[in-house]
């Protein structure tokens, strides 16, 4: 059982480029999130799906598209990257409700140059 | 607006000393509390929560985390360190209502032999 993966887990792209990264989970969770760590912010919400087809805004969505076709799978595109898209992309996973814990996948770490 | 601070940067400790990592929310309603560990290169690792009941919460690799609802705390502590508890440590914060977590910024622990 893998739980949840993230690929690619390293990424170099050029400012302007689309890039989509992958978060998979295995456990059938409702809830997924995207988060980005940053050093001296720890980790802020860009955007989440309570279900297949159902996504909200986080802290700061700016930059970024989800979408959720499927329940397993919860892609992250940066439409047209810029440097300060640099970070740490961590998505995770929960079932469904707030006292539920949140599963972390092991990150992407994305470099814009 | 619900928001966690971690007051230190930094918590240095030798081995075999005892360990604690600061925490403190601020929450609307009811707070469901969360800590999480973060090894070099790795995604975020549960290690205990507070829902309800007892203060005092017992987790994952002898930690645990003291509930203090009039001092708004959650100090995550472990009576014995070790050089491998050397990571960063995330607390995390959600409304009863809500499924959002808000994590504070992070404590670098480090343990020295």
């Amino acid at each position: 059982d893998a739980g949840i993966t993230q690929s690619p887990r390293y990424k170099i792209t050029e400012t302007g480029r689309q890039v989509t990264l992958m978060c998979h989970q295995t456990w059938s969770h409702s809830y997924m999130f995207w988060y980005r760590q940053d050093l001296g912010h720890g980790l802020r919400l860009i955007y989440y799906s309570a279900a297949a087809d159902i996504t909200d805004k986080g802290e700061v969505p700016d930059g970024y598209v989800v979408s959720r076709s499927k329940t397993e799978n919860f892609p992250l595109t940066l439409e047209s990257a810029t440097r300060s898209q640099t970070s740490v992309y961590f998505c995770a996973s929960s079932w469904a409700t707030s006292t539920d814990t949140q599963y972390f996948g092991p990150g992407t770490r994305l470099t814009v140059l | 607006a619900q928001s966690v601070a971690q007051p230190e940067d930094q918590v240095n400790v030798a081995e075999g000393n005892p360990l604690t990592v600061k925490c403190t929310y601020s929450v609307s309603g009811n707070p469901y509390l969360f800590w999480y560990v973060q090894y070099p290169n790795r995604g975020l690792q549960f290690l205990l929560k507070y829902i309800t009941g007892d203060n005092l919460v017992k987790g994952s690799y002898g930690f645990e985390a003291e509930f203090n609802k009039s001092q708004t705390s959650f100090h995550l502590k472990k009576p014995s360190a070790l050089v491998s508890d050397s990571a960063l440590y995330f607390c995390a914060v959600r409304e009863a209502a809500g499924n959002k977590l808000t994590f504070g910024g992070g404590t670098r622990v480090l343990v020295k032999p």
